[in-house]
């Protein structure tokens, strides 16, 4: 149960896309579509952005998207705002009844 | 409205064990899975495991199998990890957080519970 691999940090300008990876390998993220992003502000509980790969919950800015091709998935956020910088946690199934998260990325907005 | 509210900070030494509760309200209790996550100081999420209120079967990380135990009370929507043999990694804020089904793995969470372990 290895971690999934995401960048450590990604940023970018307000008003711009960034886009983060999550790779992992063909017995979690290739073989599930169960794949979910969470964003985690300071010092608060993360929040879940993004499910089943693509998937928003209510709530969630039309901004965030999410998207996979073979074993790694990725979510995109258009449009960014300063309230978007945080860090983000990919997770994905791994079979058995076992999840693994990725390593977070850092978001910067400049 | 969902709510997770998770016992009290707690302070450990090495070789002991520690029993955070999180007790559900505002939905259906054997309805849901339950994850336990945990983050260390400035470190990422680490998933430990899940648990199933229903049955109250449990599937655990190969990191903590044979450390952690995962247990329910039906009766109070409390779910509860214990974590045996501490050691100074295992210092972090671990989180209850509730698996929505349809891979919504943690669609709410608890506050978080910090474990210090210390000499």
């Amino acid at each position: 149960q290895s971690a999934l691999t995401q960048p450590a940090s990604v940023s970018g300008s307000p008003g711009q896309s960034i886009t983060i990876s999550c790779t992992g390998t063909s017995s979690d993220v290739g073989i599930y579509n169960l794949v979910s992003w969470y964003q985690q502000h300071p010092g608060k509980a993360p929040k879940l952005m993004i499910y089943e790969g693509s998937r928003r919950p209510s709530g969630v800015s039309n901004r965030f998207s999410g998207s996979q091709s073979g074993n790694t998935a990725s979510l995109t956020i258009s449009g960014l705002q300063a309230e978007d910088e945080g860090d983000y946690y990919c997770c994905s199934y791994a079979g058995s009844s076992t999840w693994v998260f990725g390593g977070g990325t850092k978001l910067t907005v400049l | 409205q969902v709510q997770l509210v998770q016992s009290g900070a707690e302070v450990k030494k090495p070789g002991a064990s520690v029993k955070v509760s999180c007790k559900a309200s505002g939905y259906t209790f054997t309805s849901y899975q339950m994850h336990w996550v945990r983050q260390a100081p400035g470190q990422g999420l680490e998933w430990m495991g899940i648990l199933n209120p229903s049955g109250g079967s449990t599937s655990y990380a190969q990191k903590f199998q044979g450390r952690v135990t995962m247990t329910r009370d039906t009766s109070t929507s409390t779910v509860y990890m214990e974590l045996s043999g501490l050691r100074s990694e295992d210092t972090a804020l671990y989180y209850c957080a509730r698996d929505g089904g349809s891979g919504r793995s943690g669609d709410y969470w608890g506050q978080g519970t910090l474990v210090t372990v210390s000499s």
